[in-house]
């Protein structure tokens, strides 16, 4: 089985700039979500999916991050302009339906905004 | 609102001792406990997942048990090697939510 991809790995920006991710989740995984790690702390959650629908994205800063999830699939995350504190791990998990079901995790992309 | 704590947030052990992590979690109404390692620049591999139904899982040298109502679980490992050097972290699932803990760093001296 195929697990949750995502790229870049590695991404560095000035700041001001635009970014994007990408997450394609493992197959017939309805939820999704992006979680942002700053360095030293735990993973935090920024936006979940359930199919194509936003369940939670009570802590994406709307200002400057976006995200979707178009057909339910694969997701892009995107920040506009980007800042020094921006700087992290970009995490994308899914889950077969999110409620009680483990939660898998691709690699992440490391970002540094400079 | 959930938060999760993880005490020690390092730890630094001979290989061969057997040791205990500590995850505890504020709000009791979760649907699972779920525990990740995760290596230096890489993403959250799962290592063990709790139902709230349960108590327990074993997986190796890994045993996770869990106490809803105290808040509290736990990551035994049994005989440690210096493979198992890396940051593990517990995570509450509630209801259409995840909330992880910081972590504790685990070094593995050979």
């Amino acid at each position: 089985e195929a697990g949750v991809a995502q790229s870049p790995r590695y991404k560095i920006i000035e700041k001001r700039q635009s970014v994007a991710f990408w997450c394609n989740p493992i197959s017939g995984h309805a939820t999704l979500y992006w979680y942002q790690q700053i360095l030293g702390q735990g993973p935090k959650l920024l936006i979940q999916f359930q199919n194509n629908g936003v369940v939670d994205d009570s802590q994406l800063p709307k200002d400057r991050f976006s995200a979707e999830r178009l057909k339910g699939v694969d997701s892009t995350l995107k920040i506009q302009p980007a800042k020094l504190e921006d700087s992290a791990v970009y995490l994308c998990a899914s889950s077969l339906t999110g409620q009680g079901t483990e939660a898998f995790f691709g690699q992440g992309t490391r970002l540094t905004v400079v | 609102k959930q938060e999760v704590t993880q005490i020690p947030a390092a730890l630094s052990v001979p290989e061969g001792e057997n040791l205990v992590l500590n995850c505890s979690f504020t709000d009791s109404a979760i649907y699972n406990l779920q525990w990740f390692r995760q290596d230096p620049g890489k993403g959250l591999t799962s290592l063990l997942l709790i139902q709230s139904s349960q108590r327990e899982q074993t997986s190796g040298r890994l045993n996770a048990s869990l106490d809803k109502s105290s808040g509290r679980s736990t990551l035994y490992i049994a005989a440690s090697q210096p493979g198992d050097s890396a940051t593990y972290l517990c995570a509450a699932g509630g209801y259409q939510k995840v909330t992880f803990g910081t972590g504790t760093k685990l070094q593995v001296i050979p």
